[in-house]
């Protein structure tokens, strides 16, 4: 079993759309998570990290569930700018472990 | 913020070359990571250090080789290029504690002809 999996998309929604990610990871140990947002040819960059209660920035709402191992990222009220590649990362012993990403193309 | 200077962003060298991949941060940073990342494959990890002289190898370390002499720079070497080493190349610091992110460069696109 991978140790981060998601759903590859590439996922087609209108701007102003609603749009989840799922993820799951196979390490029950971990204790940190991140989602990272990478646009074409570009490095990830850290979009947020997900706490265990759940936490919202602006237009993004990120939730965690350890007893599913269970990740997710809501983005509301989509924009063309949230076109890009969203990783999934959870630490593992000694680094972070990414999944391959979700495509996002969000369009007028 | 801080800063992950990669040296170069686009390189192209012959199969059996020596080919060095330097990585610079400037927050004196422990940890320093090396990733390619290959469409549908994801990012992997080749090797990482925690500290000045200190190398871990990573998923797929074979074929390369690290160096860590000073705590900002962290260089990675292919000791003889091979076209499957051709590959975006992400280098990445951060903080120790398990609570935090890495900082990305910018990435060197290697293409071995």
């Amino acid at each position: 079993r991978k140790e981060v999996e998601q759903d590859p998309g590439p996922f087609n929604v209108p701007e102003g759309a609603t749009v989840a990610f799922n993820c799951t990871y196979s390490n029950s140990a971990s204790q940190s998570f991140f989602w990272y947002r990478q646009d074409c040819r570009k490095e990830p960059k850290l979009l947020m990290s997900v706490y265990s209660s759940g936490n919202e920035d602006g237009r993004f709402t990120a939730q965690l569930n350890r007893a599913s191992q269970y990740i997710s990222l809501l983005i509301r009220d989509s924009k063309l700018s949230d076109s890009a590649t969203y990783l999934c990362v959870v630490n593992g012993r000694y680094a972070l472990n990414f999944g391959k990403g979700t495509s996002l193309l969000v369009t007028p | 913020d801080v800063k992950v200077t990669q040296s170069s962003r686009y390189l192209v060298k012959r199969t059996g070359e020596k080919v060095f991949l330097e990585c610079v941060q400037d927050m004196d940073h422990e940890n320093m990571f090396w990733y390619r990342q290959d469409p549908g494959l994801g990012l992997r990890l080749i090797y990482f250090s925690y500290d000045v002289k200190m190398k871990e190898k990573g998923d797929i370390p074979e074929g390369y080789s690290v160096s860590r002499e000073k705590k900002e720079r962290f260089s990675l070497i292919l000791e003889s290029a091979s076209t499957n080493q051709t590959s975006m190349y992400l280098c990445a610091s951060r903080p120790p504690g398990i609570g935090l992110g890495y900082t990305f460069g910018s990435g060197t696109r290697l293409t071995v002809v």
